[in-house]
């Protein structure tokens, strides 16, 4: 069984630093792209990044490139989120996902649990 | 960036209705345009790829068409449990897009 275990969410003042993490599990994780895509409080999905199985292409949304940083560790079937210059439009809930691509078409197959990320003084 | 947009952004149904959404994308993206449902407290769910593929397991009252920049999202005959909202989201190129969503509601 696929599952993608989140943690490392909680609050954070401006300006400061988090670490989000997903334990990927059930399927091989070094043959995947895996992605971030956030939802805010009372908006719609965001996506947000996506890693190559290597890690040797990374993609951002134009709003958090510079301050966060998508990683990868195969060894450890492990995506990572490392949020730095947090701002209060940061706030939302963050998940992982599995990217399948379907004759070409990238889909997100696999999700995470969620998990919430305030950025509030 | 390729933009989405999605109408209408809320509806009114009822059990047994046939309900269309539309998503409109700002430049060519072929068929590389999936729909996902999402509701509240959970994560989203894929429903269609590829415009018009049905992810394994889903009912067929959920169907998918379009190419180019329109697309639509039909629920044949609407069930308790399909009352969400509904995302568009295009993969056609290296920066990935949702529209704003469509919430479907009693």
């Amino acid at each position: 069984e696929v599952q993608l275990v989140q943690s490392g969410g909680g609050l954070v003042q401006p300006g400061g630093s988090l670490r989000l993490s997903c334990a990927a599990s059930g399927f091989t994780f070094r043959s995947y792209w895996m992605t971030w895509v956030r939802q805010a409080p009372g908006k719609g999905l965001e996506w947000v990044a996506n890693i190559k199985q290597d890690g040797s292409e990374k993609y951002y949304v134009d709003s958090v490139k510079g301050r966060f940083t998508i990683s990868r560790d195969n060894a450890r079937n492990s995506l990572y989120l490392q949020m730095n210059s947090l701002r209060a439009e940061d706030t939302a809930v963050y998940y992982c996902a599995r990217v399948s691509f379907n004759v070409d078409i990238g889909t997100h197959d696999y999700w995470g649990q969620g998990t919430l990320v305030t950025v509030s003084s | 960036d390729i933009l989405l947009t999605q109408s209408p952004s809320s509806l009114s149904a009822s059990v047994g209705d046939r309900v269309t959404i539309s998503c409109r994308a700002s430049q060519y993206i072929d068929t590389f345009l999936n729909w996902y449902q999402h509701k509240p407290g959970g994560a989203p769910k894929l429903v269609i790829y590829g415009t018009s593929s049905l992810q394994g397991g889903l009912p067929s009252r959920f169907s998918g068409s379009g190419s180019g920049t329109d697309f639509i999202l039909t629920i044949s005959s609407l069930q308790p449990e399909d009352f969400a909202t509904y995302y568009c989201q295009q993969t056609y190129n290296s920066l990935w897009t949702f529209g704003p969503g469509t919430k479907v509601e009693v």
